[in-house]
């Protein structure tokens, strides 16, 4: 298996522009996860799936905020109007079943300028 | 609620030498995992050990072993033979299942630099 992967790497905006980030679980796993690392705060949970259906979003700092899973390949967060607050690296993961381990994806590494 | 605390904002260990990071964990939840994540200078998260609370054996893999001390909520990491690639920040973390919602928490990290 591939792995989670996440796209893009990198991302540059401009303050009040949308930016969408994309993640693809390990294929067979029922949940899947969106953090945010900053040095701040360190690693936050935003939100989290399970069989497709988020569960808990009250990690998600605010309505600019939003996260979908249309299927159980595919993810997107979502933050439009990005602000320069914003800027951190979003990682996404995914675990099979409750309280195993979760697999990270490499991050995309969002700066809003 | 449920916490993570790792005291040891950085250590160094020489090479070869095993190395002890400390965790050490709070919660109500009966049924929980604890984790260990490895995230070298390149960003990565990489998944490293696990330990389910009713384990009755300490975790290992390879180099890696949890010394799982559950009546102290202790979960350290040992690693033996450290190796310069070791060098990076480690991160325990704990997941549980409470309610219906699973909760998750990371430690604050340890900044490991292994000396040649």
């Amino acid at each position: 298996d591939a792995g989670v992967i996440q796209s893009p790497r990198h991302e540059v905006t401009e303050m009040g522009q949308e930016v969408t980030l994309r993640c693809k679980p390990i294929s067979g796993h029922d949940y899947l996860f969106w953090y945010r690392q900053t040095m701040m705060r360190g690693l936050e949970l935003l939100i989290y799936f399970n069989n497709n259906v988020p569960i808990d979003d009250s990690g998600m700092p605010e309505d600019r905020f939003s996260a979908k899973m249309p299927n159980a390949s595919f993810s997107t967060l979502k933050i439009q109007p990005s602000e320069p607050r914003d800027s951190a690296v979003y990682f996404c993961a995914s675990s099979f079943q409750g309280t195993t381990e979760a697999f990270f994806g490499q991050g995309t590494r969002l700066t809003v300028v | 609620a449920q916490k993570i605390t790792q005291t040891q904002p950085g250590m160094f260990v020489q090479e070869k030498e095993a190395v002890t990071l400390d965790c050490t964990y709070d919660t109500s939840d009966q049924s929980y995992g604890l984790f260990w994540y490895k995230q070298p200078s390149s960003g990565e998260m990489i998944f490293l050990i696990y330990q389910g609370s009713y384990d009755e054996q300490n975790a290992t893999e390879g180099r890696y072993s949890l010394n799982f001390q559950k009546a102290r909520k202790s979960a350290n990491l040992v690693i033996s033979a450290s190796q310069l690639g070791d060098s990076a920040m480690y991160f325990c973390a704990m997941r549980a299942l409470s309610g219906g919602y699973q909760k998750v928490t990371f430690g604050t990290g340890t900044k490991l630099q292994v000396i040649p």
